[in-house]
Formats: C-alpha cells, structure tokens, sequence
C-alpha cells in the first residue's frame, strides 16, 4: 500500500510557482521522501530528495516541516514541458517505492 | 550519471510466447533492481525485486513462475514474461538502487518497455 496521499490533479499556468503537497502520516524515524516527475510513456525521473527542512536543486525545492508528516514539492515559474505526473515516495534505503497516485499537474499557457 | 537503459523499448508478440525484457545500469553497478509494471492512466506497481546473485522476491499477488527474473551480474537484470497473454500487455519499467558519486542515493528509472500482446 502506499505511504502517501497527493492530491489527484492540479492546474496552473505558465510562469507561475506550483507547490503539491504529500500526506505521509505514517512516515517512520529513518524513512527519506523522494519526489519523481513522470512524462506518458517514461520511466520516472528523479526530481529531488530530503529528509529534513528545506532543500534545493537546480529544478525544485522540497519543504518538509518538523514534524515530517507531509512535504510540498515547490516548483518555480513552471512551463508547459512540466505538465506530468509527480509522484512523493517515502522509505528507508530506497527499497520498497509504493507508489500512490500521484499528482497529474497541467500547465496551460 | 546514475543511467538506466532497458531493451526492448516496445515489444508485440503473439498470446502463448515467452518475451525477455532488459535492464542495464550503464555506469553504475547495481546489487538490487526492482521491476514494476504501470497500465494505461494508472500509477505504477511494484512486482519483485531484483538480487544480484540471489532470488528475486516477488511482491504479493505477483506470479513468480510467469515473470521469471533473473540478476546475474551486477549491471544486469532480466524480466521474462512467459506464455504471454493480452492481459499481460502492460508497461514494464525496471529501476535500480544507486550510490553514485556526485547523483543522490535513490531508486533511477529505466525508460521503459511497452509489451502488447495480441
């Protein structure tokens, strides 16, 4: 069963920041959250990943409060190539990735 | 780095026949993969995990004699789906667990393989 909850769509328009949100309740002490961008008909690709606080890379940045019970990937000034699916996994050493329904983000222009 | 490739990338085959699906970490050496499978407008499912030099254990549900997996080294791991019918026609995509210098430890994707069986 998944970990997480995600909302199930989300829309916005170019340009613009998107933040998605994940519901993780049951996250355990050792246990990383992940965030994967998914086009149709790809493999998932890894967009970034944390533990704690804040963290960024060059494409995203990932928020994760103290209590780690949710995380909200935050991506800048989106465009209409970032229109996919985001999926938040979370496990201890990366070997069991159940994943949820992820989030299906559209961008219009 | 962190590159996982899978071979075939698209495969039909007739119902009844055995088809073998590929995957490669290209530069990096991987001891676990695992392989899912994802239908059309849904999330993805993990099938089995993949052990070099060691059996592949099956998630719940999963038919282990019809997806025979096999990791004999450590760069290479095999995903046979045998006497392949319609509802087996899925996308199957493989990834492998990574330490690399400079790449985050996480699971990387392979591109995937669509296998339509008719």
């Amino acid at each position: 069963l998944a970990k997480t909850t995600q909302p199930i769509s989300m829309d916005s328009y170019e340009g613009q920041e998107v933040n998605i949100t994940c519901s993780h309740n049951n996250i355990a002490t050792n246990d990383y959250i992940t965030w994967y961008q998914q086009f149709p008909s790809q493999g998932p690709r890894f967009i970034i990943q944390g533990y704690k606080t804040k963290v960024t890379n060059e494409v995203a940045s990932l928020f994760i409060p103290a209590d780690r019970k949710s995380s909200t990937l935050s991506l800048p000034r989106v465009s209409l190539s970032d229109t996919a699916v985001y999926y938040c996994l979370v496990d201890l050493n990366f070997n069991k990735f159940y994943f949820g329904s992820g989030t299906k983000l559209n961008v219009k222009p | 780095g962190a590159v996982v490739s899978q071979h075939p990338s698209r495969v039909i085959c007739k119902s009844g026949t055995s088809v073998k699906i590929e995957c490669r970490s290209l530069d990096f050496q991987a001891t676990t993969m695992f392989w899912y499978r994802q239908f059309p407008k849904q999330s993805l499912m993990l099938m089995a995990t993949s052990n070099e030099g060691s059996k592949a254990t099956y998630e719940q549900g999963v038919e282990k004699d019809k997806f025979l997996i096999n990791h004999a080294s450590l760069t290479l791991s095999t995903l046979t789906v045998t006497s392949a019918h319609p509802e087996d026609s899925s996308f199957y995509i493989c990834s492998a667990r990574a330490l690399v210098a400079g790449a985050q430890e996480t699971q990387y994707f392979g591109p995937g393989t669509r296998l339509l069986v008719l």
